[in-house]
């Protein structure tokens, strides 16, 4: 089975651009989450879809978007981008996304804004 | 609200020893899920084991153990025969029945020498 895949790996963008990222989940997970990873702040929680709704939210501003389409691929778009987006984000993917189902994570997308 | 602490930034073990990464966990709901993760420098975040709070027995997957400690909300990880590719940031995770996200520690390294 194949796992969660994220493109691109690897992003350089510059202040005030726009980004979207993307992930493909394992084939019949339901629930994508994303998360930001920092080195100051660690891995904070961005968001969860779930069936094409978002089901959670974590304490980021406006500027990060996200959505998820029927074959539960999801985007993430980050607007008007700031020095301090740059770091590591990860997507995963559960099965349900209830107390017992791990997420499994994707490579993630390495973005660095100049 | 759920809190993970792990207090130990870095840990050095000697390849073929035994290891525990110290985990402590706050939550005011009785049902609970554990989780650990391993981050490699690739950046992937590897699933190792669950425990759930009303398992009776502390669960092991392979090398990997968990010490679980309910009264004292401990959920530490306990890495048997250390190799060499166990060199890595190990996250503790919780996932609580009031939310399908899950919250992370702020990771231990873990280096393995020969």
């Amino acid at each position: 089975k194949a796992g969660v895949t994220q493109t691109p790996r690897y992003l350089i963008k510059t202040r005030g651009q726009q980004v979207t990222l993307s992930c493909s989940p394992i084939s019949g997970h339901r629930s994508v989450s994303w998360y930001q990873q920092t080195p100051g702040q660690g891995l904070q929680f961005l968001f969860e879809y779930f069936s094409e709704t978002q089901r959670n939210k974590g304490n980021f501003p406006g500027r990060f978007s996200g959505r998820q389409f029927s074959n539960s691929r999801s985007e993430m778009n980050v607007s008007t981008l700031e020095l301090g987006d740059s770091a590591l984000y990860l997507c995963a993917s559960s099965a349900t996304g209830v107390i017992n189902s791990p997420l499994h994570f994707g490579n993630g997308t390495r973005l660095t804004v100049t | 609200a759920q809190k993970i602490t792990q207090t130990q930034p870095g840990m050095f073990v000697q390849e073929k020893e035994a290891v525990t990464l110290d985990c402590t966990y706050d939550t005011s709901d009785p049902s609970y899920g554990l989780f650990w993760y391993k981050q490699p420098s690739s950046g992937e975040m590897i699933f190792l084991i669950y425990q759930g709070s009303y398992d009776q027995q502390n669960a092991t997957e392979g090398r990997y153990s968990l010490n679980f400690q309910k009264a004292r909300k401990s959920a530490n990880l306990v890495i048997s025969a250390s190799q060499l590719g166990d060199s890595a940031m190990y996250f503790c995770a919780m996932r609580d029945s009031g939310y399908s996200t899950l919250t992370f520690g702020k990771g231990t390294m873990l280096l393995v020498s020969p």
